[in-house]
C-alpha cells in the first residue's frame, strides 16, 4: 500500500499565475479531503468528496479555489490566479468511510505551496 | 524542519518521562475525537481514537482520556522517546457527519 500520494512536493509560483494540486488517494477509499494548513489557521478542511462527488465545499476561501475529482483515483486542487496569501502546505487525505472508529483518515505528505 | 511554522503552544517533557497534552474542543455535539501525531515534513498520523461514550482508551503506551463536562480530552504517552517530538492534533466530529475539525495542535518537545 502506497499510501496517499501528492504532487509536487514543493511549489514556487509566481503571483497570478496558475497552480495545480494533485491527489492519488489509497486504492478502495471512498472519501477523500483537501486540507490547508497554515501558521495562524491550522489545519483547515477545504473541500471533500464522496465517491467522486463534491460533498461540501464551505471550506473553499473564495472562487480562486476549484477542486476535481474526475476519478475513484485521482483528484486535483487549483488556484487560478494564486495570490501570496495562498502560501501553505496543502494535505490530501482519504478513508474508507465517514469518521468512525476504524475509519480513519490517512494523509499524504502535502504539497508546500510558496507563491512569491 | 517546521509544520508550517507554527507558532504552537510547546510541551517540553523530559526523555522517559510520560506526557500528558491537552485539548478544549469545541462542539457539545461532538461524539467521536481523535488524536493525530504530524513529524516535520509530514501529514497528520493516526494515533488514537475514542468515542464519546467512553471517558478512557488505551493503547500502546498512550491513553486517551475524555471528559465531556468540561469538553476537555487529553493525550497521554507513557515513557515519552526522541520518537515522540511532533505537534499533537486533538480533531473532533459530530454525528451524521463526514468531516474531522482539527483543533490548534501543541508542539511535544523531547529534552534529552
Amino acid at each position: 500500500d502506497a499510501g496517499v500520494i501528492q504532487s509536487p512536493r514543493h511549489e514556487v509560483t509566481e503571483m497570478g499565475q496558475e497552480v495545480t494540486l494533485r491527489c492519488k488517494p489509497i486504492s478502495g477509499h471512498d472519501y477523500l479531503f483537501w486540507y490547508r494548513q497554515t501558521m495562524m489557521r491550522g489545519l483547515e478542511l477545504l473541500i471533500y468528496f464522496n465517491n467522486n462527488v463534491p460533498i461540501d465545499d464551505s471550506g473553499m476561501p473564495e472562487d480562486r479555489f476549484s477542486a476535481k475529482m474526475p476519478n475513484a483515483s485521482f483528484s486535483t486542487l487549483k488556484i487560478q490566479p494564486s495570490e501570496p496569501r495562498d502560501s501553505a502546505v496543502y494535505f490530501c487525505a482519504s478513508s474508507l468511510g465517514p469518521p468512525l472508529p476504524n475509519y480513519g483518515y490517512t494523509f499524504g505528505s502535502g504539497t508546500r505551496l510558496t507563491v512569491v | 524542519g517546521e509544520s508550517v511554522g507554527l507558532h504552537l503552544p510547546t510541551l517540553s517533557v523530559q526523555e522517559g518521562d510520560n506526557s500528558i497534552i491537552n485539548c478544549a474542543y469545541s462542539n457539545s455535539a461532538s461524539d467521536y475525537f481523535i488524536w493525530y501525531k504530524q513529524e516535520s515534513g509530514k501529514g497528520p498520523q493516526f494515533i488514537i481514537d475514542i468515542r464519546s461514550n467512553m471517558d478512557k482508551r488505551q493503547g500502546q503506551r498512550v491513553t486517551v482520556l475524555l471528559n465531556k463536562t468540561v469538553k476537555h480530552l487529553s493525550l497521554q504517552i507513557a515513557a515519552t522517546q526522541p520518537g515522540d517530538s511532533a505537534v499533537y492534533f486533538c480533531a473532533e466530529s459530530v454525528p451524521s457527519d463526514d468531516k474531522i475539525i482539527f483543533g490548534k495542535g501543541t508542539r511535544l518537545h523531547i529534552l534529552p
